[in-house]
């Protein structure tokens, strides 16, 4: 299958620091992203949707603000979490999917980001 | 919003023994994943499901696209250790005006004693 990667793996940060989340698809042109946030024993939360050279789409309750999504290129999107606190600690997953509308989204490995 | 309800919630079995889940929805959906997730990692692809009726399997995996479009079960069947993980149902619809997303169930954590 195709192949998503992220980077870092994990993070640990300072309250009030940013954090830059990479992710990108390596064997195919993603023209959508997608990044999801997923809490400890929970399912995945859909934070944002990315289209490649266009503004995200945000989920309802998601700080666009605090959570920057770019997706400048095919195959490159990046989450930036911006003065982070606490509360912010999660596990981070994006997956990108190619050009037609049905194909199917290919998950990343994850970012680990805790916030001290 | 739409939700999917996936049951269930865990599972402990032995190995070799055959398992089964699945996920029913509020609505329709127009394809149907079946995701293995272990921890600290991404969800992995097992199947994915494009037509209503349709049966489709992956080694020792089958999955079916419920006819009403609104579930789908996956079986499991003799399972061994390394089934170990939480598998994830997710219903997606058609392309355009953000039906696209992918709606995910809660997740049934499997247990395999060897």
């Amino acid at each position: 299958g195709a192949v998503v990667s992220q980077h870092p793996s994990w993070v640990i940060c300072k309250s009030g620091t940013s954090v830059k989340i990479e992710c990108r698809s390596l064997d195919f042109q993603a023209t959508t992203m997608f990044w999801y946030r997923q809490f400890p024993k929970q399912s995945l939360m859909l934070m944002a949707t990315s289209n490649e050279g266009s503004k995200a789409t945000y989920e309802q309750g998601v700080e666009k603000d605090k959570f920057l999504i770019n997706h400048a290129s095919l195959t490159l999107s990046t989450l930036t979490v911006t003065s982070a606190h606490p509360e912010d600690s999660s596990f981070y997953i994006c997956s990108a999917r190619g050009r037609r509308g049905t194909d199917t989204q290919y998950f990343g490995p994850g970012t680990r980001l805790t916030v001290l | 919003g739409q939700q999917l309800n996936q049951s269930p919630q865990s599972m402990f079995i032995q190995e070799g023994e055959d398992v089964s889940m699945n996920c029913t929805s509020s609505s329709i959906f127009n394809t149907w994943l079946w995701y293995k997730q272990d921890p600290g990692e991404g969800p992995v692809l097992l199947i994915a499901l494009y037509k209503a009726g349709e049966l489709t399997s992956n080694g020792r995996l089958t999955a079916q696209f419920g006819i009403t479009r609104k579930d789908s079960f996956l079986n499991i069947s003799a399972s061994i250790p390394s089934d170990v993980g939480i598998y994830f149902c997710a219903g997606q619809g058609a392309p355009g005006g953000g039906s696209e997303k992918l709606v995910f169930g809660k997740g049934t954590k499997l247990t395999v004693n060897p």
